[in-house]
């Protein structure tokens, strides 16, 4: 099956540094997504990629579609203790089922 | 605004023993899915639905069954429970034509022992 392998799988980082993760698939999608966990909480959704190329922000974020659609990084700049949580990567698009294939999570952890 | 409701938050159950798992959403959302998440793998699908009395498997529904009687409802039900059921249960749901974006609940932690 589908499968996306996300790296790293944690991070210890100091506030205030950048983060940058990313997702690989043998697969190609339709649709990228960037979700994130607080503990205790389900995933919450970041940002949506939807073109080949495309590059969006949402604030302090910012996510890339790759060219090949099978990778997208998300890089978070000057992060804050309140980053701290499991950042997940989707895929989806290549059904009209609405299913998404999930990454195994970026466990985040940051420093004040 | 609610969202995706799950109930319960927490449950202990034993070996053998059956339980669903409730979830509902206001959103008059079409689809609704069932992910488990174990440490370190990510969101396997369960079971999902594209409407009410349509249902179909995921990647690991083996010891899962679930319904889709109306749009709102989605419930999860565990028959004869194993320690391998051990896991936080999320269900999500979205709106075809829609952004991708699933809403999700805030998870179900079950412990078989």
């Amino acid at each position: 099956g589908q499968q996306l392998n996300q790296s790293p799988q944690s991070m210890f980082i100091q506030e205030g540094e950048d983060v940058s993760m990313n997702c690989t698939s043998s697969s190609i999608f339709n649709t990228w997504l960037w979700y994130k966990q607080d503990p205790g909480e389900g995933p919450v959704l970041l940002i949506a990629l939807y073109k080949a190329g495309e590059l969006t922000s949402n604030g302090r974020l910012t996510a890339q579609f790759g060219i090949t659609r099978k990778d997208s990084f998300l890089n978070i700049s000057a992060s804050i203790p309140s980053d701290v949580g499991i950042y997940f990567c989707a895929g989806g698009g290549s059904s009209n089922t609405g299913k998404l294939i999930f990454g195994q999570g970026t466990t985040l952890q940051v420093k004040p | 605004n609610a969202g995706v409701t799950q109930t319960p938050k927490f449950r202990i159950l034993k070996i053998g023993q059956s339980m669903t798992l409730q979830c509902a959403q206001d959103m008059n959302h079409n689809y609704m899915y069932w992910y488990r998440q174990d440490p370190g793998m990510g969101l396997k699908l369960i079971y999902y639905s594209v409407g009410a009395g349509i249902t179909d498997k995921g990647e690991v529904p083996n010891g899962y069954n679930v319904s889709r009687s109306t749009t709102e409802d989605f419930p999860l039900r565990l028959e004869l429970a194993a320690p391998s059921q051990t896991s936080v249960y999320f269900c999500a749901s979205s709106n075809p034509g829609g952004d991708y974006g699933y809403t999700f609940g805030s998870g179900t932690r079950l412990t078989v022992v």
